[in-house]
């Protein structure tokens, strides 16, 4: 079936550390992923991409990594500041053209000072 | 330019009565989607229109349904509401392509 699925619930970095989220995913066939953030009290906002046929996209300060041999996806985040820490989500189009994205649970992130 | 605007950010509801919802996507985006967020089922897919077309639809039950408009405004509309559709629904859209699907701030439903 489709899921996606992050392994750890919540994480907790100091301040300029690098932060690395991790999801896993289940439908092969999937051909785009997203990260998103979300604070409290707001909807999700997006942080990056990756289509299938890439392994590693950069933005600023982020890396998104994609693994498809072992169906995994990260998020690298550089010098992690205090309001980098929300909720964040990885997403896979599961809908091929007919846009469907598939969320996993969501990590914590919480940057001490 | 202007994001997504979803209306009304918060909405109490009684127990068997029917809610719609209103989403304005981002001017020139074709596609919305929705998506309800609870603590326990986490963010869900409901469906996704685009040009007036329902292209893609979750499992939820046919109390869910949508449509959306020529100018691509959409609607969501839950009727018999039972107190376990109290959540956070969101509001997505893009483009068109499978690209970026930027969100709304959704609108806080609770059932009594």
């Amino acid at each position: 079936g489709e899921s996606v699925g992050l392994h750890l619930p919540t994480l907790s970095v100091q301040e300029g550390d690098n932060s690395i989220i991790n999801c896993a995913y289940s439908n092969s066939a999937s051909d785009y992923f997203i990260w998103y953030k979300q604070e409290s009290g707001k909807g999700p906002q997006f942080i990056i991409d990756i289509r299938s046929n890439m392994d590693k996209r950069q933005g600023q300060r982020v890396t998104v990594l994609l693994n498809k041999t072992v169906k995994h996806l990260s998020l690298q985040i550089a010098a992690t500041q205090p309001g980098d820490s929300a909720v964040y989500f990885c997403a896979e189009n599961s809908g091929g053209s007919n846009y469907k994205l598939t969320f996993g649970k969501g990590t914590l992130l919480t940057v001490n000072p | 330019k202007a994001g997504v605007t979803q209306t009304p950010r918060y909405l109490i509801k009684t127990r068997g009565q029917q809610v719609t919802l209103s989403c304005s996507p981002i001017s020139g985006h074709r596609s919305v989607s929705w998506y309800q967020q609870t603590p326990g089922q986490g963010l869900q897919f409901l469906f996704e229109y685009f040009s007036e077309t329902q292209r893609n639809k979750g499992n939820f039950p046919g109390r869910f349904s949508g449509r959306q408009f020529s100018n691509s405004r959409s609607e969501m509309n839950v009727s018999t509401l039972e107190l376990g559709d109290s959540a956070l629904y969101l509001c997505a859209s893009s483009p068109g392509r499978v690209t970026e699907a930027f969100f709304g701030q959704g609108t806080r439903l609770t059932v009594v």
